[in-house]
């Protein structure tokens, strides 16, 4: 099956700082990429579609300047917290679309803004 | 109206029994449904996708699309522990990077 993969797992960092999660599709190539936010015992909540070569679109409510998304290639993109507060603290996934419109979720990247 | 409706639950069943999650959608312009399964703190699998009115199975699990009634569920036969998680229901309306999501079932297989 289609495979996605998401680095960091899990970061830990001060208020204030700025953090990349990259996502990647290892076996098949994603013009379109999603981003998730999901906090504890929560659905998940889309904050924006990435596609490749252009900007991505967000949902309201999800502030574009604070969450940057670059979706640079077919298997790349990455979202950059910026200027992170604990409120930002909360389970991150990527997904990636595939040709049969299937998304494949990332593993997911836990985020702890002290 | 919600795009996607799921019943949260708690569903519980006994192990070996079949357990049966029901998901509805607003559209019928939908095209293709998909469920996927989240273990707590973990991000969703896909277990399978239906495009066609019927049956689909795939082990355990069969899923079943009726566009008329814009119904769609999943069964899981045999039912074991491990099933424990929350079940996804996803409606993509195909056009465009429409992809709905339901808010989740959660699964209790009781030993």
């Amino acid at each position: 099956g289609a495979v996605v993969s998401q680095h960091p797992s899990r970061v830990i960092c001060k208020s204030g700082t700025s953090v990349k999660i990259e996502c990647r599709s290892l076996d098949f190539q994603a013009t379109t990429m999603f981003w998730y936010r999901q906090f504890p015992k929560q659905s998940l909540m889309l904050m924006a579609t990435s596609n490749e070569g252009s900007k991505a679109t967000y949902e309201q409510g999800v502030e574009k300047d604070k969450f940057l998304i670059n979706h640079a290639s077919l298997t790349l993109s990455t979202l950059t917290v910026t200027s992170a507060h604990p409120e930002d603290s909360s389970f991150y996934i990527c997904s990636a679309r595939s040709r049969t419109d299937t998304q494949y979720f990332g593993p997911g990247t836990r985020l702890t803004v002290l | 109206q919600k795009e996607v409706e799921q019943n949260s639950g708690p569903l519980s069943v006994p192990e070996g029994a079949i357990a049966s999650l029901n998901c509805t959608y607003s559209d019928r312009g939908s095209q293709s449904f998909f469920w996927y399964r989240q273990y707590s703190g973990k991000s969703p699998e896909l277990i399978m996708f239906i495009y066609s009115n019927g049956d689909k199975e795939d082990g355990r699990f069969t899923a079943q699309l009726n566009k008329a009634s814009q119904y769609v569920s999943l069964l899981i036969r045999d039912s074991q522990p491990s099933d424990s998680a929350t079940y996804l229901c996803a409606v993509n309306k195909n056009t465009g990077n429409q992809f709905y999501f339901g808010t989740g079932t959660s699964l209790t297989v009781i030993p």
